[in-house]
């Protein structure tokens, strides 16, 4: 019983490297999400998608980009890391529903430095 | 004023206690409510879901929801050990856009159950 599992686990950076992190779920879920984590900030969107082939910019976006080519994986890539982007990395699943009405899964995230 | 307010704690309690964790928020569309847990270096779990205002209990833990005081509670009966971990209350609804995507989290408490 996987749920959503999140790839690698920990990774550390140069400034200006670029690396993709990548997120699976088996759940048949519509919706996936990306969030970062620091401490003092809490859970911030990055970005989301609702569907596959569609996706959509969160309340952080910049530095980043996402891709849902499959149902059940969910892409965030960062092009030109940055040491702000330093932070853990978490995916979440949910069903579709209105109005955000669908509780979301998450998976135990990607810890990544830059240095 | 934030969206959502959690006091970060710490908190600390001897085992067999009964915890009350506690959100506010502003947002009155708000009308689905959250508590994951989250254990050190794992991704938040989904606790307890409830839909507009009334309790939920599910074995030692009860959800709360008071909307008219825009306030949820997280009640924790015979609290043990094991219960030691991050508590994130989130909360999600439609806005004026016609739908929300976007979970509002709060900044979490962490709590220590003593033996």
């Amino acid at each position: 019983n996987a749920g959503v599992t999140q790839t690698p686990k920990f990774r550390v950076l140069k400034t200006g490297q670029s690396m993709t992190l990548l997120c699976a779920q088996d759940m048949n879920h519509e919706y996936m999400y990306w969030y970062r984590q620091d401490p003092g900030m809490g859970l911030r969107l990055i970005h989301y998608s609702v569907g596959e082939g569609t996706t959509a910019k969160g309340e952080v976006p910049d530095g980043y980009n996402v891709s849902r080519l499959k149902k059940q994986n969910f892409l965030l890539g960062l092009e030109s890391a940055a040491p702000s982007q330093t932070s853990v990395y978490f995916c979440a699943s949910s069903r579709a529903g209105t109005g955000g009405s669908q509780p979301q899964h998450f998976g135990d995230g990607t810890r990544l430095s830059i240095l | 004023q934030k969206e959502v307010e959690q006091d970060p704690g710490p908190l600390s309690v001897p085992e067999g206690a009964i915890v009350s964790l506690n959100c506010t928020y502003s947002n009155s569309a708000f009308q689905y409510f959250m508590w994951y847990r989250q254990y050190s270096r794992k991704g938040p779990e989904l606790l307890m879901y409830t839909y507009s205002s009334g309790n939920k209990e599910d074995g030692r833990f009860t959800a709360q929801v008071d909307k008219s005081s825009k306030y949820i509670s997280l009640f924790i009966r015979d609290s043990q050990p094991s219960d030691s971990a991050t508590y994130l209350c989130a909360m999600n609804g439609l806005n004026s856009g016609g739908s929300n995507y976007k979970l509002t989290f709060g900044k979490g408490t962490l709590l220590t159950v003593n033996p």
